[in-house]
């Protein structure tokens, strides 16, 4: 198993460009969720998604969408890059009822000029 | 906003010795986890305690919580370069579905 896997690994993006960051988990989770890690900040949710179909809003949820269309995939979009977003950006994925151990992706670091 | 702080921000201490980070928050919770993150990398499960539980071990990790401070702490028996890492605590503030995390303790040990 691959676990919970992301791409792509490293981005640089201009100021106004977009892009979507892919998140896959081959565990058969229903839970699925996005951070962003700054320095100094800690882990900071995104987006969230409970299952198949759904999103919902996480702490930090402005200048970013979702997708969940498959139950093994979770999209991060940016429609317009800001210098703001620059940070690495985390996948997780955890299982079943409840907020039980989640398994994170390896990350993605990106930077908006 | 935050609901976990670790304490202290960070440790340095030598091989061998033990390490003990801890953590408080502010609402109720149904469990509280316990994350490493090694440099680059993404964040490790370690240990979760339900709040219930008082004490918890697992290897070298001896995790407490304490509800009614609303406080855990983890303890790193006899440490070694390689648990060189961040360590975060998380709690899920009573909710089903996520968790918030802490801003971590960065551990080094040196050999």
């Amino acid at each position: 198993n691959a676990g919970v896997t992301q791409t792509p690994k490293f981005r640089v993006l201009k100021t106004g460009q977009s892009m979507t960051l892919l998140c896959a988990q081959d565990m058969n989770h229903e839970y699925m969720y996005w951070y962003r890690q700054d320095p100094g900040m800690g882990l900071r949710l995104i987006h969230y998604s409970v299952g198949e179909g759904t999103t919902a809003k996480g702490e930090v949820p402005d200048g970013y969408n979702v997708s969940r269309l498959k139950k093994q995939n979770f999209l991060l979009g940016l429609e317009s890059a800001a210098p703001s977003q620059t940070s690495v950006y985390f996948c997780a994925s955890s299982y079943g009822q409840g907020v039980e151990t989640q398994y994170f992706g390896p990350g993605t670091r990106l930077l908006v000029l | 906003s935050q609901q976990g702080e670790e304490d202290p921000q960070a440790l340095s201490i030598q091989e061998g010795e033990n390490a003990t980070m801890n953590c408080s928050y502010k609402t109720s919770i149904n469990n509280l986890q316990w994350y490493r993150q090694n440099s680059g990398r993404g964040l490790v499960h370690l240990i979760l305690i339900r709040s219930n539980e008082r004490e918890k071990h697992s290897g070298r990790l001896r995790v407490t919580l304490d509800t009614s401070k609303k406080s855990s702490s983890l303890l790193i028996t006899a440490s070694r370069a390689a648990d060189t890492a961040s360590y975060f605590c998380a709690t899920d503030g009573g909710s089903n579905y996520k968790l918030t995390f802490g801003k971590g303790t960065l551990l080094t040990v040196n050999p």
